[in-house]
């Protein structure tokens, strides 16, 4: 099977500006969630999408939202970025079921806010 | 609410030594347990795993043990390639109204030198 893929890999923004980040998770997987990795604050949450629905989210600003369409690929929006948004975003997929909790993770999209 | 503590890096060690890298965690209920490790420039990827106590996770011969009395779950590698050089992370999984969230420690830099 192939893996979680994430689009854009690299994207360079000014402050103030908006982006979305695209996320496919494995064949047959129906839970996306996404992290926020910085080297201030680490490996940190940001929400879980499953069946469309948002079902648990991070302690992170209204500007951070996400959704996910039909076909269980999300996608995550950052608007009105600021410098400190910055950091290297990973999505991860849940094949639900009795591994529910266990979560693979795609290769992250590095975000550079100028 | 749930936090993992793992053992500040950087590590450096020669190849084939002995390693472990410490991990306690503090969590309500029954977490599962994770190691991931990331590469340079890349995502994090599953090494291992256990849901519950006593249970020994093992990967490319890498070990953990969930122990609950001590609320640990230690790392470790008989003999380290310098391939094995890389961040590792210990995580436990927690669940809320079916949804699960990762909760990380701040990693552990291997060196591996021939």
């Amino acid at each position: 099977k192939a893996g979680v893929t994430q689009t854009p890999r690299y994207l360079i923004k000014t402050r103030g500006q908006q982006v979305t980040l695209s996320c496919s998770p494995i064949s047959g997987h129906r839970s996306v969630s996404w992290y926020q990795q910085t080297p201030g604050q680490g490996l940190q949450f940001l929400f879980e999408y499953f069946s469309e629905t948002q079902r648990n989210k991070g302690n992170f600003p209204g500007r951070f939202s996400g959704r996910q369409f039909s076909n269980s690929r999300s996608e995550m929006n950052v608007s009105t970025l600021e410098l400190g948004d910055s950091a290297l975003y990973l999505c991860a997929s849940s094949p639900g079921g009795p591994a529910a909790d266990t979560q693979y993770f795609g290769p992250g999209t590095r975000l550079t806010v100028l | 609410g749930n936090s993992v503590t793992q053992m500040e890096g950087p590590v450096t060690l020669s190849e084939e030594a002995f390693l472990t890298i410490n991990c306690t965690y503090t969590a309500t209920g029954y977490p599962s347990l994770f190691w991931y490790v990331q590469y340079p420039g890349e995502g994090l990827q599953l090494l291992l795993k256990a849901t519950k106590a006593d249970d020994k996770g093992s990967n490319k011969g890498f070990e953990a043990t969930y122990r609950k009395e001590t609320t640990s779950f230690h790392l470790e590698k008989g003999s380290v390639q310098v391939s094995d050089s890389a961040v590792y992370f210990c995580a436990l999984s927690a669940s809320g109204a079916g949804s699960y969230q990762l909760t990380f420690g701040k990693g552990t830099k291997l060196s591996v030198i021939p």
